[in-house]
This record gives structure tokens, sequence and C-alpha cells, in this order.
């Protein structure tokens, strides 16, 4: 099993739709979670860090959910620009490493 | 305010070859860190530091080595490239392991 794993996808949808991730994890002592948004051919830009209590930066939305081992990411209103791959990144706890998931394509359709 | 930066941008080695990776950050981070990219495969961490004159090895470390005897400065050493280390480097920092990480723009690097 992969440390971190979320549905490669492909997410097409159209503009000012609800959409969500999921990411889970596999070590339960995690600590710290985040997700990060990747254009093509550009480096992982941090879209927000995720807290225990859930958190919300405008029209996203992070939740985690520590019984399931999931995280996850819910973008409302969806722009045009918010077309990128997101990528879960969780701290195992184990010393200072972090682990990435290979990420979710969303692709928002005018 | 630069952020991070990487240098060089590209760079294509024969097989055998060695070169070094820079990367620098002016935000006064203590942690820095170096991953690559493959595709499918998500970034994975090559080693990283939590201070100056620190390093630790990641998840994929054999074959590379690091070096910070500056804050400010994050090397990443090829000893004898192979092309299974064709890949995008990137680097990136932080305040510390649970915040998250600032990333520079990669290198691409190419071993035939």
């Amino acid at each position: 099993r992969k440390e971190v794993e979320q549905d490669p996808g492909p997410f097409n949808v159209p503009e000012g739709a609800t959409v969500a991730f999921n990411c889970t994890y596999s070590n339960s002592a995690s600590q710290s979670f985040f997700w990060y948004r990747q254009d093509c051919r550009k480096e992982p830009k941090l879209l927000m860090s995720v807290y225990s209590s859930g958190n919300e930066d405008g029209r996203f939305t992070a939740q985690l959910n520590r019984a399931s081992q999931y995280i996850s990411l819910l973008i409302r209103d969806s722009k045009l620009s918010d077309s990128a791959t997101y990528l879960c990144v969780v701290n195992m706890g184990t010393g200072n490493q972090f682990y990435f998931g290979t990420g979710t394509s969303l692709t928002v359709i005018p | 305010n630069a952020g991070v930066t990487q240098t060089p941008k590209f760079r294509v080695l024969k097989t055998g070859q060695s070169m070094t990776l820079l990367c620098a950050q002016d935000m006064n981070h203590e942690y820095m860190y170096w991953y690559r990219q493959d595709p499918g495969m998500g970034l994975r961490l090559i080693h990283y530091s939590v201070g100056e004159g620190t390093t630790a090895k990641g998840e994929v470390p054999d074959g590379y080595n690091v070096s910070r005897l500056k804050k400010q400065n994050f090397l990443l050493g090829l000893e004898s490239a192979a092309p299974s280390q064709t890949s995008v480097y990137f680097c990136a920092s932080s305040y510390s392991e649970r915040q998250g990480q600032f990333f520079g723009p990669g290198t691409r690097l190419t071993v035939l």
C-alpha cells in the first residue's frame, strides 16, 4: 500500500460546479497535512494546510478525518483558473519525511 | 524577495558524469528539501536538512549527496549520473516540519 493515495482522475467539471477530492494515508500517527496545486510543468504551490477542525479559504474547504485516515478538498464555484493537478501531502510523523500523493487532475470546462 | 531559486533550469548529462544542483532561499527558513518528480510516482524526498550544517536521508537517497554549508543554500550532487536519475528535481524550504513548503521552479535533468 502506498503511503498516500489519490484518485488520479481526471475530473472534468463545468464552470461553477462543486468538486471534491479525497486522499487517504497509511500511517495513523501522521501529524501534518497539506493540499498543493501544480500547474503543468511548474512547481507545486501550497494551497492550504489541513487542520483537525477543518478549515476554509474562500472557495476552498479542507477536512481531516483521522478515524478513516483521509483528507478532503472541496472546491466551490469552480473557475477556469482552478484547472490544475491537486496534490495531497502528509507528514507521517517519522522524522521530517513528507509523502506526496500522485495528484488528481482537474479540468474546469467553460 | 526571490523565494526559492534553483540553478540550472535544464541540464543534459552523459552516464557517469557528475554535477551539482544549487538551491537558494531568501526566507530565512531552517528546513530545506530535495525532491524528484517522475511520471506516475509523485514527488519523492531525496535528502533534507533541518538547519545549517545538518543533512538527513529521505525516501530515495541512493546516488545523491547533499551539503548545507550556509543556511540559505542547499546543494544536491550526483557523483556518477545514471539514466535512472533522469527526472525533474525540486528544491523546497519551510519554517518547520509542521508548516507548508515553498518550492523552487525545478531543474529538468536528462541523463543519456
